[in-house]
């Protein structure tokens, strides 16, 4: 069974750029989770997706987003990228039943010059 | 989430057993504890969870207390690849509301052959 995968690996921009990641879950799981790894700030939530909808989202400003398609993949939009936007960002699936353990993929590395 | 404290750092010899400890004292009846590792250069990796009971799987052990203030996290025969952050969460099963994985700093387990 395929897990989590992301694309791309590696992405390098440059301030107040615009970037967005996608991440496609496990089959059959439908909820979609993002967080961010930045270094010296540990793994911080910043938005959880379920059935195409917006469920959660952490402390981040609005120029994150994202959205779920129906098929249940789902993009990370990052508008007026800053330096500290630098970061591991992590897509997660899970399927909201039972213990709901979370799945995650490789990641994609953001750097922002 | 109630709030966890683990070590920052650990160091174990190979094929020794690796308990690490996890403290949750204001953890609520509904409250999961989870197990997660992140290896080096990897997305996290769910571990094992239990409720009250101590439990076994494949990967590892967890041993909760009684007043389920503290838990530990028991790997039988550690071995290179188990070098890793390891994170222990509590969940709150109740509902989906929130659902998001909410990370403190985790314990580095080091591993020396």
């Amino acid at each position: 069974e395929a897990g989590v995968t992301q694309s791309p690996t590696h992405l390098i921009k440059t301030r107040g750029q615009q970037v967005t990641l996608r991440c496609s879950p496990i089959s059959g799981h439908t909820s979609v989770y993002w967080y961010q790894q930045a270094l010296g700030l540990g793994l911080q939530f910043l938005l959880w997706y379920d059935e195409g909808e917006e469920r959660n989202r952490g402390n981040f400003p609005p120029r994150f987003s994202g959205r779920q398609f129906p098929n249940y993949s789902s993009e990370l939009n990052v508008n007026a990228l800053e330096l500290e936007d630098s970061a591991l960002y992590l897509c997660a699936s899970s399927f909201l039943q039972g213990p709901d353990t979370q799945y995650f993929g490789p990641g994609t590395r953001l750097t922002v010059l | 989430d109630a709030k966890t404290t683990q070590p920052n750092s650990m160091e174990s010899n190979e094929e020794e057993p690796v308990h690490l400890p996890c403290n949750h004292s204001t953890i609520s009846g509904t409250d999961y504890i989870h197990w997660y590792r992140q290896l080096p250069s990897q997305g996290p990796e769910y571990v094992i969870h239990g409720l009250t009971s101590n439990v076994n799987n494949r990967m590892a052990s967890l041993a909760i207390a009684e007043d389920r203030k503290s838990s530990t996290l028991i790997l039988h025969r550690a071995t290179l690849r188990d070098a890793a952050v390891y994170y222990c969460i509590l969940r709150f099963m109740g509902n989906n509301a929130g659902n998001m994985l909410t990370f403190g700093g985790g314990t580095r387990l080091m591993v020396k052959p």
